[in-house]
């Protein structure tokens, strides 16, 4: 299993535009979350869906818009990028409540 | 509104001098606390789960505590690759589903 991937790795952005960061997982999980890392803020929750065509907001969802097509797949859109949204982006799998979640290796973007 | 603060921010050790970090939480009904290993450009790496207060978890020099009000990550005698940031997360039964609060971190060095 690969897991939980991301794609890209980094990124850089001018205000303004738009783009795509991919998450995919092989796990066969039902939920899976966008977070974002900043420094002195500790992750924080942008969407999650629990299931395919579920998704609902998080503490930080403004700027942001996600879809649930498939089991596997749950993109973030960054919709008009600000320089606000330079940061970490981690997504994160988990079969049910309780379980482990399990993080991908991360988006670095920045946006000028 | 659920919280976790984690104590302290940093903290130094010399090979093999044992320590431990802390976890305070408040949550409206405690579904599960986590425990998570970060890596300098990595994700998050899961430890410990831990679901009522008394459980204790270990793996290899790091054992995890529960109480009502907080949590201990105690690292014995530990080696200079257990370097890393440690971070704490909650989820209560309050509130959105599939949402994890966490802590902003400790980041632990361990010289030689």
């Amino acid at each position: 299993n690969a897991g939980v991937t991301q794609t890209p790795k980094f990124q850089v952005l001018k205000t303004g535009q738009s783009m795509t960061l991919q998450c995919a997982q092989d796990m066969n999980h039902e939920y899976m979350s966008w977070y974002r890392q900043d420094p002195g803020m500790g992750l924080r929750l942008i969407h999650y869906s629990v299931g395919a065509g579920i998704t609902d907001q998080g503490e930080v969802p403004n700027g942001y818009n996600v879809s649930r097509s498939t089991t596997e797949d749950f993109p973030l859109r960054l919709l008009s990028a600000a320089p606000s949204q330079t940061s970490v982006y981690f997504c994160a799998s988990r079969q049910g409540l309780e379980d482990t979640q399990y993080f991908g290796p991360g988006t670095r973007l920045t946006v000028l | 509104e659920d919280q976790v603060t984690q104590s302290p921010e940093a903290l130094r050790l010399q090979e093999g001098e044992s320590s431990s970090l802390n976890c305070s939480y408040t949550v409206s009904g405690l579904r599960g606390l986590f425990w998570y290993r970060q890596d300098p450009g990595k994700g998050p790496e899961f430890l410990f789960t831990l679901y009522s207060a008394g459980e204790e978890k270990e793996k290899e020099r790091l054992k995890a505590t529960l109480t009502k009000k907080e949590s201990f990550l105690h690292i014995t005698a530990p080696k200079p690759e257990d370097s890393a940031t440690y971070l704490c997360a909650v989820e209560g039964y309050g509130g959105a589903t599939n949402k994890l609060i966490f802590g902003t971190g400790t980041l632990l060095a361990v010289q030689p």
